[in-house]
């Protein structure tokens, strides 16, 4: 049964262009959360996107953006990239659609570099 | 606005101590607390789920207690090893989906 994944496994960009990450949900989930994780600290929530919805957005920029596909896979883009975008950016998955959303499962995380 | 503390920030101890990190949060307004575990540079593991109508929860050595009134869970490891060094992270569900991390507690387990 094969986890979350995430591709690219590193990415170095420029300031000012634009990324996308990617993330294939554990078998069965359906839903896909993405957070940002600078070093040091905890994961922060970006967004999550169940059927095909972001249904949650935490406090990010519009710069981040993203897209569920109908397999449930996710993409995630950040347009005009700072040196500040810098980071492990995680996707986890879980089940449901229900308020009191089960256990995640993360991927592996992107590390992007921003110089 | 919620807010998820860890402390300490890091802690180390001799092979076969037991560990115990602390987590506290604001707003005792959550859907269940989940604990993570982090190796350096990788993704996270789960180790933990607590609902919010549990008060404890238990797998192998580890043992995570929840007190919502008090916004405080613990999470217990017994018999520290050297493979227990790690980050660990908290994580309390706001609803729909929207966790909130604490910053993690860096563990090193001396031999």
């Amino acid at each position: 049964d094969a986890g979350v994944t995430q591709s690219p496994t590193h990415l170095i960009k420029t300031r000012g262009q634009q990324v996308t990450l990617r993330c294939s949900p554990k078998s069965g989930h359906d839903t896909v959360s993405w957070y940002q994780q600078a070093l040091g600290q905890g994961p922060q929530f970006i967004f999550q996107y169940y059927e095909e919805e972001e249904r949650q957005r935490g406090n990010f920029p519009d710069r981040f953006s993203g897209h569920q596909f109908p397999n449930y896979s996710s993409e995630l883009n950040v347009n005009a990239l700072l040196l500040g975008d810098s980071a492990l950016y995680l996707c986890a998955s879980s089940l449901g659609g229900g308020q009191g959303v089960d256990t995640q499962y993360f991927g592996p995380g992107t590390r992007l570099t921003v110089l | 606005k919620q807010e998820v503390t860890q402390i300490p920030a890091a802690l180390s101890v001799p092979e076969g101590e037991n560990l115990v990190l602390n987590c506290s949060f604001t707003d005792s307004a959550i859907y269940n607390l989940q604990w993570f575990r982090q190796d350096p540079g990788k993704g996270l593991t789960s180790l933990l789920l607590i609902q919010s109508s549990q008060r404890e929860q238990t797998s192998g050595r580890l043992n995570a207690s929840l007190d919502k009134s008090s916004g405080r869970s613990t999470l217990y490891i017994a018999a520290s090893q050297p493979g227990d060094s790690a980050t660990y992270l908290c994580a309390v569900n706001l609803g729909w989906g929207k966790f909130q991390f604490g910053a993690g507690t860096q563990v090193v387990v001396t031999p």
